[in-house]
């Protein structure tokens, strides 16, 4: 199975800051890694696929990217209602789809 | 406006049985495939099984060896979970998600259910 490695599993920011959260997988993924976003109480929601394209609804601070085994995701400028947990995923193999550990973005 | 409403959780003893079911909505739900994703509690994501569009292929997660069965009913749009011989470190927030086509994620999430098994 494809392990999926997030860093840091914590950061502390402010509004405003640039944010930059860390993915790696256990062996090439290509482009196939997805990220996440889970607020206290609910379900996921779905920010970035392919590594890169943003889903729509999205705001343009988020982005994403990265290829093969290292991956990133961004926050330009961050908003309080992007303090939550950040999950990415990979698809290139199934089963199993495998999530990394989450990384919680905490108010600085 | 496309919905996943899960229904069915509950509290359930070491070794029982649930089905959890999965209304859709706002879609064409049996041109999807669909999936099962659970949440320990404060802990992450776990993917738990697959179901493509017209049930011809289905996936689960080694870990259940066996005890959990997928399935899905396209004239009533919905999908199931049945979850036999439940342990106490099935309990989770199970999640009933949409998934978009060949990259395998999940644009579409529901509310959850929560199953927990305790005595």
């Amino acid at each position: 199975d494809i392990q999926m490695t997030q860093s840091p599993s914590s950061l502390s920011a402010s509004v405003g800051d640039r944010v930059i959260i860390a993915c790696r997988a256990s062996q090439s993924i290509s482009s196939y890694l997805h990220w996440y976003q889970q607020k206290p109480g609910k379900a996921p929601k779905l920010l970035i696929y392919g590594a890169s394209s943003l889903q729509s609804g999205v705001p343009s601070r988020f982005s994403g990217s990265g290829s093969g085994t290292d991956f990133t995701l961004t926050i330009s400028s961050l908003q309080p209602e992007d303090f939550a947990i950040y999950y990415c995923q990979q698809s290139y193999t199934t089963p199993p789809l495998t999530f990394g550990g989450g990384t919680k973005v905490e108010v600085k | 406006e496309v919905q996943l409403v899960e229904s069915g959780g509950g509290l359930v003893q070491p070794g029982g049985s649930l089905r959890l079911s999965c209304a859709a909505s706002g879609f064409t739900f049996s041109t999807y495939s669909m999936n099962w994703v659970r949440q320990a509690p404060g802990k992450g994501l776990e993917w738990v099984s697959y179901i493509s569009s017209g049930s011809s292929t289905i996936f689960y997660a080694d870990s259940l060896k066996g005890r959990f069965t997928i399935s899905r009913d396209n004239a009533k749009n919905s999908l199931y979970l049945q979850m036999n011989s439940l342990r106490a470190e099935d309990t989770a927030v199970y999640y009933c998600t949409r998934d978009q086509g060949s990259l395998y994620y999940f644009d579409y999430w529901g509310q959850g259910a929560l199953v927990t098994v305790s005595s």
